[in-house]
């Protein structure tokens, strides 16, 4: 069945830095989703990506579809103390249009 | 402000008991989810209903889950008889179907916290 890994797991990221987060999918997606959960929240949708090699920026945050539609990255760039939290992709297959999601990347910010 | 509202927001029972979580979609959304999140497997996907007719809960225990919606308004999970495995947070989702006008992105209620003793 379909799988959607992300890398990796766990992150301390100095403030200030930057960070990227990868998810991929073992089966072609028709979209990508992006959420991040706070801790102790519950997950919140950031973007969705829809084509093939799409770019999407949200401020500091760029989003990227892969030209095959199996991976996606999240670029973080002056990582804020408010970034911290679980950061989760959900692929959604083209052949029984499921929404699978990854483990997440749960990301600790230095201050 | 439009929410998925979720309740009880923390349970705690003894193994055995029944438990029932309910959620109350956001209105006009006809796609509720029911998720459950662990540390060790992330969010896992128990129970999907669109119109509210189950369309799959390939991912619940049938033994001893099951979810309903007896309204449009209103979605249970129940869990008989409990066991200290099912402690985690149960997250119910809702949502628009994804089509040229909406993105199909989920919204999510903030989780009803399980442990079972």
């Amino acid at each position: 069945g379909q799988q959607v890994m992300q890398i990796p797991q766990y992150q301390h990221v100095q403030e200030g830095e930057d960070f990227t987060t990868y998810c991929n999918s073992s089966t072609t997606l028709s979209n990508i989703q992006w959420y991040k959960q706070r801790p102790g929240g519950h997950p919140v949708f950031l973007i969705q990506l829809v084509k093939s090699g799409e770019v999407k920026k949200q401020k500091r945050l760029t989003f990227q579809f892969g030209e095959a539609k199996k991976n996606s990255s999240l670029h973080i760039t002056a990582t804020q103390t408010t970034d911290v939290g679980t950061y989760f992709c959900a692929g959604r297959d083209y052949g029984n249009n499921r929404l699978a999601f990854g483990k997440g990347n749960q990301v600790v910010v230095i201050p | 402000d439009a929410r998925v509202t979720q309740t009880p927001r923390d349970k705690v029972t003894e193994m055995g008991q029944e438990v029932t979580m309910r959620c109350q979609p956001i209105l006009g959304h006809n796609t509720v989810f029911w998720y459950r999140q662990t540390m060790m497997q992330g969010l896992e996907l128990l129970a999907y209903f669109r119109n509210r007719a189950p369309l799959d809960d390939s991912g619940m225990p049938k033994d001893r889950f099951s979810a309903e919606m007896p309204d449009a308004t209103l979605a249970t999970l129940k869990i008989q008889p409990s066991e200290p495995r099912d402690s985690a947070v149960y997250f119910c989702a809702s949502g628009l179907p994804r089509d040229r006008k909406n993105t199909g992105e989920l919204f999510f209620g903030e989780g009803s916290r399980l442990t079972v003793l």
